[in-house]
């Protein structure tokens, strides 16, 4: 069974550029979860799907960051325009239905280096 | 002040020895406690995973949490070069109306285990 992938695995830019992130979540899975470690920090909660529908984006730090989840399958996040603040790595995680104490499987991650 | 407090490390000892990694919280609504462990340029992978306060245990590694003390731990036996990653504690609670699962992380310890 494949994990959770996502790409790219690195991804540079200069400040006021557009990216997008792409996580495809374990087969079947309903939840899915963006979250990002900036440098020297802790890993930190963006936002949840559930299927198609964003359960919670309490994390989202601005109305730059925009996540989608189409047909309830893979999901993107786009970062428009990029600022400096917004390096760091970027991880998707999956998890079966419900959410009570479910295990999350992380993918290996988004490298985002803005200029 | 932070969720969740780990000391950063990084702590480095020698193969054999016994290994001991703590967290604590302030959150007392934190039901579901994780330990995952991520290599460099890996996403973080589930180690253990205990529900409410007790000790569980797998091989050579021991989770224990004190739900009285918000403290929790996870020991490593015999330890083993292969050991040698980031650590990271994370937590998340049974509130369904404002967390749905997400996961709030420490900001992980790394250890080096020399041969």
């Amino acid at each position: 069974e494949a994990g959770v992938t996502q790409f790219p695995s690195h991804s540079v830019i200069e400040k006021g550029q557009t990216v997008t992130l792409r996580c495809d979540p374990i087969s079947g899975h309903d939840n899915l979860y963006w979250y990002r470690r900036v440098m020297g920090k802790e890993i930190k909660f963006l936002l949840h799907f559930v299927k198609e529908s964003k359960q919670d984006e309490s994390g989202m730090p601005n109305n730059r960051f925009l996540a989608e989840r189409t047909g309830g399958t893979y999901s993107t996040l786009k970062v428009q325009p990029a600022e400096l603040e917004d390096s760091g790595v970027y991880f998707c995680a999956s998890s079966q239905q419900g959410w009570r104490g479910n295990i999350q499987y992380f993918g290996a991650g988004t490298r985002l280096s803005v200029l | 002040q932070k969720e969740v407090e780990q000391d950063p490390g990084p702590l480095s000892v020698p193969e054999g020895a016994i290994v001991s990694l703590n967290c604590t919280y302030s959150n007392s609504a934190f039901q579901y406690f994780m330990w995952y462990r991520q290599y460099s340029r890996k996403g973080p992978e589930l180690l253990m995973y205990t529900y409410s306060s007790g000790n569980k245990e797998d091989g050579r590694f021991t989770a224990q949490v004190d739900k009285s003390s918000k403290y929790i731990s996870l020991f490593i036996r015999d330890s083993q070069p292969s050991d040698s990653a980031t650590y990271l504690c994370a937590m998340s609670d049974d509130a369904g109306g404002t967390s749905y699962g997400k996961l709030t992380f420490g900001q992980g310890t790394i250890l080096t285990v020399h041969p």
